[in-house]
């Protein structure tokens, strides 16, 4: 157990609507990273918050957006749901900002049908 | 552009047997990390072994270890004694100094045959 928890485990819904998953760091931890990893392809980074502000982000389409709130738990918003956003939605956590081991949550899944 | 390649997209090893898992990186940073993490079927995400790129001494895990040569940017992930349980996805990736975006490799799958 990373200490990294996320829900809801799994998600189901249809085409064009919009879902929240929600990602609480291990305790201390004031990094919060969000990955995308669909079927066939490897992971990809989304974007990173660092104690509640936007520090670097990655091929994140414009549908979906992030948060971190001041008790450092984040949110990844998902808008417009296609097809193609059927994936696994790892959240990360890490104590600094850079050059520190992120460590996994269990992952959301998400199918859009 | 930072990239990772694995170039051994599926690999075996007999149990109690040694492994070793290629990877190759191109970054422009001086200052950078690396890591190998594990994903067995479970698909959670697990930390196998870090290193720093700013130390000269690979980086041991009980019995993973790593050989990194900075120069050829190469970081390849020895798996000693290999038990069933190290049966999983492994992913190579590479985090810059500046900000911490991890780049991961597409991963190569270890079977472990009894």
């Amino acid at each position: 157990d990373s200490g990294v928890t996320q829900t809801p485990k799994h998600l189901i819904t249809a085409t064009g609507q919009r879902v929240t998953l929600r990602c609480s760091p291990r305790s201390g931890d004031l990094s919060v990273y969000w990955y995308q990893q669909s079927l066939d392809q490897g992971l990809q980074f989304l974007i990173q918050y660092y104690n509640g502000e936007e520090r670097a982000k990655g091929n994140i389409l414009e549908r979906f957006s992030a948060q971190q709130f001041p008790d450092l738990h984040s949110e990844l918003n998902l808008s417009s749901l296609e097809l193609g956003d059927s994936a696994l939605y790892f959240c990360a956590s890490s104590l600094w900002e850079q050059g520190d081991t992120q460590y996994f949550g269990p992952g959301t899944r998400l199918t859009v049908l | 552009a930072q990239t990772v390649t694995q170039s051994q997209p599926e690999m075996s090893v007999q149990e109690a047997e040694t492994v070793t898992l290629s990877c190759t990186y191109d970054t422009s940073e001086s200052d950078y990390y690396l890591f190998w993490y594990k994903q067995p079927p479970s698909r959670q995400m697990i930390l196998v072994i870090r290193q720093e790129a700013y130390k000269q001494q690979n980086a041991t895990e009980n019995r993973f270890s790593v050989n990194f040569q900075k120069a050829a940017k190469s970081f390849s992930l020895k798996i000693s004694d290999s038990q069933l349980g190290d049966a999983a996805m492994y992913f190579c990736a590479v985090a810059q100094g500046s900000y911490d975006k991890v780049i991961f490799g597409p991963g190569t799958s270890l079977s472990v045959i009894p």
